[in-house]
């Protein structure tokens, strides 16, 4: 069974960084797209970037380049968003996803920024 | 970026009753369009990938059509569980965006 497990809960302040992550297991971790998406609580879904852990290609939607990373660890099957200086408008639920048609999804981060 | 316009944004239907919403793409983007549901608090769900195909697992009830710029979630008999927001996602190309979601009330 594919699952991807998230890590838990974070506060932070305003310019702080922050490192979530993304256990994936029950596939071939390098062989498909994992993908991160945004939710502001009560609001819809947003697109934040996606990376191949089979050579690391990364590709990010614009509007939140050079704000966020997103790396992985193949030897963990691990992916990971991080941010250098985080601010009070990347308050939010954090997911992953596993495959183009996202059929795999993490449980979520909710980040909270304040 | 493709810009995915879903319509209604609210529908209120009463249970059994056939539920049919859409999502417009601003570019062509063939069949690379997929659709998820999501219940308050829970992580999104496959229901339909790829325009057309149902993901595993997936009630029948639920199907998708469309191509091009034009595509369709219809829920054929709606169940009291199927109270969600559903959005719809290109894949066509980067930035990947979502539609702004369809929240179904049952009635």
């Amino acid at each position: 069974e594919v699952q991807l497990v998230q890590s838990g809960a974070e506060v932070r302040k305003p310019g702080e960084s922050l490192k979530i992550s993304c256990k994936a297991s029950g596939y071939n971790f390098l062989d498909y797209w994992i993908a991160w998406v945004r939710q502001v609580p009560g609001k819809g879904l947003e697109w934040m970037g996606i990376i191949y852990p089979g050579n690391s290609n990364t590709r990010y939607n614009p509007s939140f380049q050079g704000r966020v990373t997103i790396t992985v660890d193949t030897s963990l099957a691990t992916a990971y968003l991080q941010w250098a200086g985080l601010r009070a408008s990347d308050t939010a639920k954090y997911y992953c996803g596993y495959k183009e048609a996202i059929e795999v999804w993490g449980q979520g981060t909710m980040v909270t920024v304040s | 970026d493709i810009v995915l316009t879903q319509s209604p944004d609210f529908l209120s239907v009463s249970p059994k009753e056939r539920v049919t919403m859409t999502c417009r793409a601003s570019q062509d983007i063939g069949t690379l369009v997929h659709w998820y549901q999501q219940k308050p608090s829970q992580s999104p769900k496959l229901l339909i990938m790829y325009a057309s195909q149902s993901f595993s697992g997936v009630p029948s009830r639920f199907s998708g059509s469309g191509s091009g710029t034009e595509f369709t979630l219809t829920i054929s008999g709606l169940e009291p569980e199927d109270a969600a927001t559903y959005f719809c996602h290109q894949s066509g190309t980067t930035p990947w965006t979502f539609g702004q979601g369809t929240k179904v009330e049952i009635k």
